[in-house]
């Protein structure tokens, strides 16, 4: 079936370092893949998304690009702020039974220090 | 509406007592998804309509847990008999069903049973 795996959290930052948080996915075919962010108190909200293989998605000085040969699609930042401390949850979107079903991986909490 | 709307956003609730969760998506989007997230894990998926249609139910997590959907618009989420392992926030989330289109999330309700 579909899924995604995320690593496990939580993460620990300073702020100015690098981040990586690794995501993996199964899905047979060509699924659409999504970051989501939840901030402390708020809700869900897009953070960014990439659609095919080799697209870069990109905002907010995040990155994640779609890899179809190692089936990965890990989210980075090179330089974090106290701001983006949060959940992050990768995500894919695939056809089922002629509609769209949407899979989250587990969550990353990532916490940055000052 | 402008975003999706859950309701209500906080419920307390006696163990076996049955409880109703609402939830309004935008509008036109034709896809409708329930999450489950208890503290501090992931989103456990739950069920999704297209329409009016559920087809995939395979996340209810028991015969007490069932959804509907009515014309195309809102959705109720059911618990029967509550127990206190349903203690968690209840996400919801519309798209417009399109494979690469982002899922608009609600604020969730937060339910806890006594």
């Amino acid at each position: 079936g579909n899924s995604v795996t995320q690593m496990e959290g939580p993460v620990t930052l300073s702020e100015e370092a690098f981040l990586t948080i690794n995501c993996t996915y199964t899905a047979t075919g060509y699924p659409s893949l999504f970051w989501y962010v939840q901030y402390p108190g708020e809700g869900l909200q897009l953070l960014l998304k990439a659609t095919k293989a080799d697209d870069k998605g990109s905002n907010k000085g995040f990155e994640a690009t779609y890899r179809k040969e190692t089936t990965s699609f890990h989210l980075e930042k090179g330089s974090v702020q106290v701001s983006d401390s949060a959940v992050y949850f990768c995500a894919l979107s695939k056809l089922f039974q002629g509609a769209q079903k949407l899979v989250f991986g587990q969550g990353t909490r990532l916490t940055i220090n000052p | 509406g402008a975003g999706v709307s859950q309701s209500p956003s906080n419920k307390v609730t006696e163990k076996g007592k049955d409880v109703e969760l609402r939830c309004d998506p935008i509008s036109g989007h034709t896809a409708l998804y329930w999450y489950r997230q208890r503290l501090g894990q992931g989103l456990e998926f739950l069920i999704y309509f297209q329409g009016n249609s559920a087809p995939d139910k395979s996340g209810l997590p028991s015969d007490r847990f069932s959804a509907e959907r009515t014309g195309e618009s809102v959705s109720t989420l059911t618990i029967q008999r509550t127990q206190q392992e349903d203690s968690a926030v209840y996400l919801c989330a519309s798209s417009s069903g399109a494979w690469n289109t982002e899922a608009f999330f609600g604020q969730g309700t937060r339910l806890t049973v006594v």
